[in-house]
């Protein structure tokens, strides 16, 4: 069953505590996204990535950091840096030479 | 410039009724539109998509009716459904590798009661 899988669902992250968000996509796709969504506020774009082992910064990026060892894989870690860090975290995945994002179901972030 | 505003923050409608909501952009550089559907907990979903080069696109009960000029755009449900209730996202992006760099509006939640 193809699709992008994001774990955990929930997380909570302690004070100065650096957490990584899980994001595994089997649909063979180039380009990987982080956005964050807020209450209110649509979604924002913090990192991408067009193809292995490169990225870029979004709209929001500080406080965050990424990697792309793996065509699969595209995890983001949410740094102690990243103040106000309470939100619904998103990963999407679009095929080369196609405009359609597909979303995985998000992990919800929240300060203990 | 990278802006895009949506409204209205929320809607209530009857089933059967046909909710509209709108957005506008300022970035003429923008030439793909999409609107997102999203459920409670869930990630959103395409709903559907135009380019400037057309002013209506519909597909089963959903419309977006698109206006260069003014550089809006808007999404119609025609026959609204209660398991249409849910938050609606337009969006807007550049094309080419730009695709996936979507500036999204506030969102709009429906809700249709039965």
């Amino acid at each position: 069953d193809g699709g992008i899988t994001q774990s955990p669902k929930y997380l909570f992250r302690k004070e100065g505590q650096n957490v990584t968000l899980s994001c595994e996509q089997n649909l063979n796709h180039d380009a990987m996204y982080w956005y964050r969504q807020d209450p209110g506020q649509g979604l924002r774009l913090i990192y991408y990535s067009q193809i292995v082992n490169d990225f870029q910064k979004g709209d929001i990026a500080e406080g965050y950091s990424v990697s792309r060892e793996k065509k699969e894989s595209f995890p983001l870690t949410v740094t102690s840096a990243q103040k106000n860090p309470t939100a619904f975290y998103l990963c999407a995945s679009r095929p080369q030479g196609q405009e359609k994002l597909f979303f995985g179901s998000g992990t919800q972030l929240s300060v203990l | 410039q990278q802006q895009v505003k949506q409204s209205p923050q929320s809607l209530i409608v009857q089933k059967g009724g046909i909710p509209i909501i709108n957005c506008a952009y300022e970035n003429t550089a923008f030439d793909y539109f999409p609107w997102y559907q999203q459920f409670p907990g869930k990630g959103p979903a395409l709903l559907i998509a135009i380019r400037p080069d057309v002013s209506e696109k519909k597909e089963g009960r959903f419309t977006i009716s698109f206006n260069k000029s003014a550089k809006q755009f808007s999404l119609h449900i025609m026959d609204s459904q209660p398991g249409d209730s849910a938050t609606y996202f337009c969006a807007a992006s550049v094309g080419g590798t730009s695709y996936g760099k979507l500036t999204f509006g506030q969102g709009t939640i429906l809700t249709v009661h039965p």
